[in-house]
């Protein structure tokens, strides 16, 4: 499968619990995106890497969340202290360049209780 | 700032009825480029189509057709003769070519055929 692929899909949490979300691009592709969303709404940009260089953050990242591309290859997500309010999905997305259309992964489904 | 709006939020149609879907964008670039994508069931966005702001051209392909039009900040997207495999979220999304990399996504509109 040379999609775009993502671990875990599901992720239950206590708050306060740090998560790791791991994104595997389709491999030519060095633009990857993360995004989150929730129910009822369209993907939210949250941050963006051409090979292993974070180019631009959202003001939605805040500092409990980080992510890297330590190689230009994967890339993690991590949050620290979850709160309820970080349960969504996230998304993560590639592309072979910076304004061509976005493949996306399946998600991760995170649920902080 | 960019913007995308579907003011649509959810449709519901018989099997074989044409649909459109509505998507206006806000943005101060000259240079931008849009997008459709669907999310079935299974929840995995889906690319359906890209256009650049200096193409203003209809699109066709099967049954989904899209109008662009610059003066009314608007690309719309039709599905005629509609099945019920259609059924999905549909977003459309904007990428300014000054912000590289970042596309902002409408909100999305539900679209239900039924049998």
């Amino acid at each position: 499968d040379t999609g775009v692929s993502q671990d875990p899909r599901h992720k239950i949490t206590k708050r306060g619990q740090n998560v790791t979300f791991r994104c595997d691009p389709i491999s030519e592709h060095n633009r990857l995106y993360w995004y989150r969303q929730t129910l009822g709404q369209g993907p939210e940009f949250l941050t963006y890497f051409q090979n292993e260089a974070q180019l631009e953050k959202s003001r939605l990242l805040s500092d409990r969340f980080s992510a890297e591309r330590p190689k230009g290859s994967f890339s993690t997500l991590e949050i620290q202290r979850t709160e309820q309010g970080d349960s969504a999905m996230y998304l993560c997305a590639s592309s072979p360049t910076g304004l061509g259309e976005q493949f996306f992964g399946p998600g991760t489904r995170l649920t902080v209780l | 700032a960019q913007k995308v709006t579907q003011a649509q939020t959810e449709i519901s149609v018989v099997e074989k009825e044409d649909v459109t879907l509505d998507c206006v964008y806000e943005t101060r670039d000259t240079t931008y480029y849009l997008f459709w994508y669907k999310q079935p069931p299974s929840g995995e966005l889906v690319f359906l189509i890209r256009r650049n702001s200096f193409d203003e051209q209809n699109e066709i392909s099967g049954r989904y057709s899209w109008n662009f039009q610059k003066s009314t900040s608007s690309f719309n997207f039709t599905i005629t003769a509609s099945q019920v495999v259609d059924s999905a979220v549909y977003f459309c999304a904007l990428s300014e070519h000054t912000n590289a990399g970042k596309s902002t996504f409408g909100d999305g509109t539900t679209l239900t055929v039924k049998p």
